[in-house]
């Protein structure tokens, strides 16, 4: 079974500029998970989408959203852009819900200039 | 709010050592607890999933345990390669928070040859 995927994997933008990660998860995995990761915060959750609705959501602005397709593939999108959006974005999927494994891409570094 | 701490922040050993990594969260009531390694620049890999009614899990030469009423788990790595240098993660969902994690800071090993 091939793994999670993200694209693209390297990114670099100007603040104000808007961006959109893809995300496609494992085969017939429903649920995906975004993370952000940097080194003065660590990994932060994002949000999570089920079955095209989110089910979770952290405490990021809103300028941060996403969306899930009927393939489960899953979108976020970060507009106006600023400095501190520079950080790798994970996503994760998993089958179902409550206690299952999650299984992360390799991510997309986002740089934001 | 779900509190997770790892320590050490970094350790570093010769080849061939056992050793010990250690992980505690503030609430008790979680579902399960997840274990994760990085490499530099790359996404999470699974390496054991605790439910909270287990007490550990085995994987090869890893053994995660659980104490949900200390809030404590323990990451053991048996004779240790070169090849397990990574960042180890600990997560935790918070009490209902399906699929949303919140990850300890890691801990950073370095096993020299």
């Amino acid at each position: 079974k091939a793994g999670v995927t993200q694209t693209p994997r390297y990114l670099i933008k100007t603040r104000g500029q808007q961006v959109t990660l893809s995300c496609s998860p494992i085969s017939g995995h429903r649920s995906v998970s975004w993370y952000q990761q940097t080194p003065g915060q660590g990994l932060q959750f994002l949000f999570e989408y089920f079955s095209e609705t989110q089910r979770n959501k952290g405490n990021f602005p809103g300028r941060f959203s996403g969306r899930q397709f009927s393939n489960s593939r899953s979108e976020m999108n970060v507009s106006t852009l600023e400095l501190g959006d520079s950080a790798l974005y994970l996503c994760a999927s998993s089958s179902a819900g409550a206690g299952e494994t999650q299984y992360f891409g390799p991510g997309t570094r986002l740089l934001v200039l | 709010k779900q509190e997770v701490t790892q320590i050490p922040a970094a350790l570093s050993v010769p080849e061939g050592e056992n050793l010990v990594l250690n992980c505690s969260f503030t609430d008790s009531a979680i579902y399960n607890l997840q274990w994760f390694r990085q490499d530099p620049g790359k996404g999470l890999t699974s390496l054991l999933l605790i439910q909270s009614s287990q007490r550990e899990q085995t994987s090869g030469r890893l053994n995660a345990s659980l104490d949900k009423s200390s809030g404590r788990s323990t990451l053991y790595i048996a004779a240790s390669q070169p090849g397990d240098s990574a960042t180890y993660l600990c997560a935790v969902p918070p009490g209902g928070g399906f699929q949303k994690l919140v990850f300890g800071t890691g801990t950073r090993l370095l096993v020299s040859p």
